[in-house]
């Protein structure tokens, strides 16, 4: 079963603000949605970001989804130092009815 | 709102483990309920669905046949029976619940499959 692409590593300046991408095809990204969740080892994922690219109260207006064709993105304005997490994205997969993870970016905040 | 995973441990190769998740704080019998894994130094995993009545069940193409995910809506519980266990079952298991994404985890329970 092939995931979601993600680049595994992304680094960006503290106040910096930083674009994760997320690439699938047109039965996952391009037509369900696509949910952004970030992750500190230790702790449960937490997210983000939901497939209609709403943000679930409590969660910073520095973090916003988009969708273009079949990649999605994930922007992080401001950048924190508490940013520095791993990110997720997740999506249903229509034809193969699983759901599907990208590999994970790995956000650096220097 | 919480949920609580128990029932990880350590067995052996080849043999099976039940896992379950006590929902609190929400009614638990109107949502699709997931698994998600993450292996040591990998990235996370999906394993399972199961609908909010327990009407339709997907899972993951390596757990296929292998696993099957259950719920007990009057005891506000969910389960993942785990047979013919590999050492890449290795994890931390995660139960979620689904609006819209994942939107509540648990704290996960550790999973070992090893001699």
């Amino acid at each position: 079963q092939a995931g979601l692409t993600q680049p595994p590593s992304v680094s960006k300046d503290l106040r910096q603000t930083a674009t994760l991408t997320c690439t699938g095809n047109s039965n996952n990204v391009g037509n369900q949605g696509t949910a952004w969740l970030q992750h500190h080892q230790g702790h449960p994922p937490k997210l983000l970001s939901d497939r209609n690219n709403k943000r679930p109260s409590g969660i910073s207006e520095r973090f916003s989804a988009s969708t273009s064709g079949n990649t999605a993105s994930l922007t992080i304005t401001g950048l924190q130092a508490e940013d520095e997490a791993d990110y997720y994205c997740s999506a249903w997969d229509s034809s193969l009815n699983i759901w599907v993870f990208g590999g994970g970016t790995k956000l650096t905040v220097l | 709102v919480q949920l609580v995973e128990s029932g990880g441990g350590v067995v052996q190769p080849g043999r099976s483990l039940i896992l379950s998740c006590a929902a609190s704080g929400f009614t638990f019998r109107s949502y699709n309920m997931h698994w998600v894994r993450q292996a040591p130094g990998k990235g996370l995993e999906w394993v399972a669905v199961i609908s909010y009545n327990g009407g339709f069940k997907y899972y993951a193409d390596s757990m296929k046949g292998r696993f099957t995910i259950s719920r007990d809506n009057s005891e506000n519980t969910l389960y993942l029976q785990m047979n013919s266990l590999r050492a890449e079952d290795t994890a931390l298991y995660y139960c979620a619940r689904e609006l819209s994404a994942f939107d509540i985890w648990g704290l996960g329970t550790m999973v070992t499959v090893s001699s």
